[in-house]
């Protein structure tokens, strides 16, 4: 099955510093490619998702950027705010049994810390 | 629409004895999903269940957890003779399989066992 690997584990910015999370996928079929941030005690909730077909995509001081090739994608937060501090996971998408889609698959998260 | 609900919002319980868990998916969602999640970790998966298709039991810990989705709808997850290790935030999520689109997931439940 599909195996989704994340880095950092923690990672420290002062506010107004960019963040970079980036994560590798084993199975090259994988398709969609959601990022989903966790606020202490709350739910995850997704913030930005792309897909095989497409190579960067930018939602105001967030991007993703997805390399096929190298099977991995990566999440960049730019002007960081003391706001962004959060658990960020990304996920995979494994199409099965000759369909277009899949089980999601989490890497195991990052854990932002923006100082001020 | 409503999102997805997990029932109870807390659930504390003795060593030893079974619990359930709840969760109401959002409706016309045919992918559900069970994760586990200790304090400052990441989600665990423990189940999956994919439409009509056999669900995906490989994460799950034990044989004293189950789960079963009765009519493509709502989702119970049974934990036996509960251990202290088992003390965590039990998250499901909802997806239309079908759109390969995001999952949504429930406030989750936090259960403790003394």
């Amino acid at each position: 099955g599909e195996n989704v690997e994340q880095h950092p584990s923690t990672l420290s910015v002062q506010e107004g510093d960019s963040a970079v999370i980036k994560c590798t996928y084993s199975d090259s079929a994988s398709n969609y490619f959601p990022w989903y941030k966790q606020e202490l005690g709350k739910r995850p909730q997704l913030i930005i998702d792309i897909r095989s077909n497409v190579g960067e995509k930018k939602d105001q001081r967030i991007a993703v950027t997805l390399n096929k090739t190298a099977k991995h994608f990566s999440l960049h937060i730019t002007e960081t705010q003391p706001e962004d501090s959060a658990v960020y996971f990304c996920a995979a998408s494994s199409p099965a049994g000759g369909t277009s889609y899949g089980k999601l698959t989490f890497g195991q998260g990052t854990i932002l810390t923006v100082h001020p | 629409g409503a999102g997805v609900s997990q029932s109870p919002s807390n659930k504390v319980t003795e060593k030893g004895k079974d619990v359930e868990l709840r969760c109401d998916p959002i409706s016309g969602h045919t992918a559900l999903y069970w994760y586990r999640q200790s304090l400052g970790q990441g989600l665990e998966f423990l189940i999956y269940f994919q439409g009509n298709s056999a669900p995906d039991k490989s994460g799950l810990p034990s044989d004293r957890f189950s789960a079963e989705r009765t009519g493509g709808s709502v989702s119970t997850l049974t934990i036996q003779r509960t251990q202290q290790e088992d003390s965590a935030v039990y998250l499901c999520a909802s997806s239309f399989r079908e759109r390969n689109t995001e999952a949504f997931f429930g406030q989750g439940t936090r259960l403790t066992v003394v």
